[in-house]
């Protein structure tokens, strides 16, 4: 079975331009979360997502960021205008019932670079 | 927001020895759960103890949990150069999962 999938692994922009960060959940789970980590710190919560649905994204900035998680296809992160303050690994999670208190199961992020 | 605070933030500690680390929350949980990450790689899944748990093992591991101090320690027993690597707790707050910063575990050969 397929882990979660991020893509790209390196993703390097120039200030202004838009990045788009793609997950892809394990197999049958239908809730995806995005975090984003700076070096030697922990993980900052963004945004948490159902399918079709967003449904708490009160980590995720109001301006330039934006999730989804349509009914076919991966989740996308997606940030525009980006800026050298922007550089950061972003992680993605996929679970199958968090109700149930199932692990989260992490992709092995995409490290963005703004220049 | 931040819930769950790890406590020390980095440890080191010769291969054979035992490793410690703490984590205290601010709010009611549900559940707490412990992940490891080695550098450069996402976040690995360790152990899960519910709110009525106070103990709960996984082969080297054991964790406890003390919810009237909010707070749960995770013991790694017989180090080996293999456990490095950081460790977080996570805390459900409502929908959101919450990590914290961190403990980065370096051991020794």
């Amino acid at each position: 079975n397929a882990g979660v999938m991020q893509n790209p692994r390196h993703l390097v922009r120039r200030r202004g331009q838009e990045a788009r960060l793609r997950c892809s959940p394990v197999k049958g789970h239908s809730h995806v979360y995005w975090y984003r980590q700076l070096p030697e710190e922990g993980l900052k919560f963004m945004v948490y997502l159902q399918k079709e649905n967003i449904i708490d994204e009160s980590g995720m900035p109001k301006e330039r960021f934006s999730a989804e998680f349509p009914k076919e296809g991966p989740s996308i992160l997606r940030i525009q205008q980006v800026v050298r303050g922007d550089s950061a690994a972003y992680f993605c999670a996929s679970v199958q019932d968090i109700s149930m208190g199932s692990p989260l199961h992490f992709g092995n992020g995409t490290r963005l670079t703004v220049t | 927001s931040q819930q769950g605070e790890e406590d020390p933030q980095a440890l080191s500690i010769q291969e054979g020895e035992n490793a410690t680390m703490n984590c205290s929350y601010k709010t009611s949980i549900n559940n707490l759960q412990w992940y490891r990450q080695n550098s450069g790689r996402g976040l690995v899944h360790l152990i899960l103890i519910r709110s009525n748990e106070r103990e709960k093992h996984s082969g080297r591991l054991r964790v406890t949990l003390d919810t009237s101090k909010k707070s749960s320690s995770l013991l790694i027993t017989a180090s080996r150069a293999a456990d490095t690597a950081s460790y977080f707790c996570a805390t459900d707050e409502d929908d959101k999962i919450i990590f914290g910063k961190g403990t980065r575990l370096h051991i020794l050969p």
